[in-house]
């Protein structure tokens, strides 16, 4: 059975510290793995990722791809309030493109 | 900017009732899907679409239904609810089956 996991499931963390989060998988057929930013409601796309070993960037996040070892990472590097958020992690199959999500990483930003 | 709209975004009620939740997008998407999300847990597919007059189920049992007569439009209906089916609905929409969803603001559903 096709399964994402993510840990930690929560993190505390001051203004200004880096965080990584991790998200493993087991999916036949692998075709992409996506990051989103859930705060309240509709999560916000943030990265997809379909080749090993290539970071993708965006501000003060990043993301890499291991598709040998089965995982990704994301950063958040000198993080702020407005990190808080839920992190979402999702795998997509060949299998008609559905999205497999991992329980998601809750992060809470101290001032 | 995505387009995507659910209503309501609450929605309280009593055992027994039919209700219709309502989720459209205005970017032309062919690839329409409904999540079930309870707090602190994963997203669950229940149902997906791939184009008009398409529809299957997901990978989450749900007694709700849907309907694709328009491209725009993907409600989802439950005929009779049950205080199990309290819980966050998210609709989201695709271009592609590569797996960028966009997301809908969601409907979170009481049922007392």
């Amino acid at each position: 059975e096709d399964k994402v996991v993510q840990s930690p499931l929560s993190l505390v963390v001051h203004e200004g510290d880096t965080v990584t989060l991790n998200c493993s998988y087991e999916v036949t057929n692998f075709r992409s793995l996506l990051w989103y930013k859930q705060e309240k409601k509709a999560p916000t796309f943030l990265f997809m990722l379909t080749s090993s070993g290539i970071e993708k960037k965006s501000g003060r996040l990043s993301s890499i791809l291991d598709k040998k070892e089965l995982f990704s990472i994301l950063n958040i590097t000198a993080t702020q309030t407005g990190d808080s958020a839920i992190y979402l992690c999702a795998v997509v199959n060949n299998q008609g493109g559905k999205l497999i999500f991992g329980q998601g990483t809750e992060l809470s930003v101290k001032p | 900017e995505a387009d995507i709209y659910q209503t309501p975004r609450y929605l309280v009620i009593g055992t027994g009732k039919k209700i219709t939740l309502e989720c459209s997008q205005t970017m032309g998407h062919d690839k329409m899907y409904w999540y079930q999300q309870d707090p602190g847990m994963e997203l669950h597919l229940i149902h997906y679409s791939y184009g008009v007059n398409s529809t299957e189920k997901g990978d989450l049992s749900s007694e709700s239904t849907v309907s694709r007569i328009r491209t725009e439009h993907f409600p989802l209906t439950l005929e009779s609810a049950r205080p199990s089916h309290t819980s966050q609905y998210l609709c989201a929409s695709s271009p592609t089956a590569q797996g960028k969803l966009f997301f809908g603001s969601g409907t979170q559903l009481s049922v007392l």
